[in-house]
């Protein structure tokens, strides 16, 4: 069975902090994923990573940084926290996609994360 | 890059009824698309999935659809239950991508 853990589930930054988000896998998948949700805008991909130390920017990386050391960790980097990016964070893994395959992502319970 | 969009953002029916859910794409060589449901409080899970040499799929109650001209694909739920009520999420993944691109999500209820 697959397990995507987050570090929190709640969290609450003032305006200017460093925020840290860590994602743990315990299914040695290759890709892992960072999402946001916010309601009427679905998932937005933040960024990714196909391997330890690789990473790929999605489509709302502007604020944001990542760090894959491990290959079951994967880490989000606010690095000045603002009050536009309060939203749920979504972690993902999957298993590497081939030629014409598709793998299904698992996801994490999520951190609802405020800035105030 | 590629652009999903989602038709209706709510939907409400009758227990038993049908429920169908639409989805356009923009990158004519994507080849992967899956739907996810999302319960409230609780992470995203997939539900069915089709590539893109498919034109149809059924899982039970569940079934999706794709027409690869006109770039759509659509999830159909027959005999609606109150258990299906539920945020659902298409997604398409372009030829030689490592991501999906994700729609906006319509929410579902049904309705006892």
């Amino acid at each position: 069975d697959v397990k995507v853990t987050q570090s929190s589930r709640y969290l609450v930054k003032r305006t200017g902090e460093k925020v840290f988000l860590e994602c743990v896998q315990d299914m040695d998948h290759e890709n892992m994923f960072w999402y946001r949700q916010d309601p009427g805008l679905g998932l937005r991909l933040i960024y990714f990573s196909y391997d330890v130390k690789m990473k790929e920017k999605g489509d709302i990386p502007e604020g944001y940084s990542v760090s894959r050391e491990k290959k079951e960790r994967f880490s989000l980097i606010l690095e000045s926290a603002s009050t536009n990016q309060t939203s749920m964070y979504l972690c993902a893994s999957s298993s590497p996609i081939e030629a014409g395959q598709g793998h299904e992502q698992y996801f994490g319970p999520g951190t609802r994360l405020t800035v105030t | 890059g590629e652009n999903v969009e989602q038709h209706p953002s709510t939907l409400s029916v009758q227990e038993g009824d049908s429920a169908v859910i639409k989805c356009t794409y923009s990158d004519s060589a994507s080849n992967y698309f899956p739907w996810y449901k999302q319960e409230l409080g609780k992470r995203p899970q997939l539900i069915i999935d089709i590539r893109s040499n498919v034109g149809e799929k059924k899982d039970q109650r569940i079934a999706v659809t794709l027409n690869k001209t006109a770039k759509h694909f659509s999830l159909h739920i027959t005999e609606t239950q109150p258990e299906d009520s539920a945020v659902y999420f298409c997604a398409a993944r372009g030829r030689g991508r490592r991501a999906l691109t994700f729609g906006s999500g319509t929410r579902l209820q049904v309705q006892p």
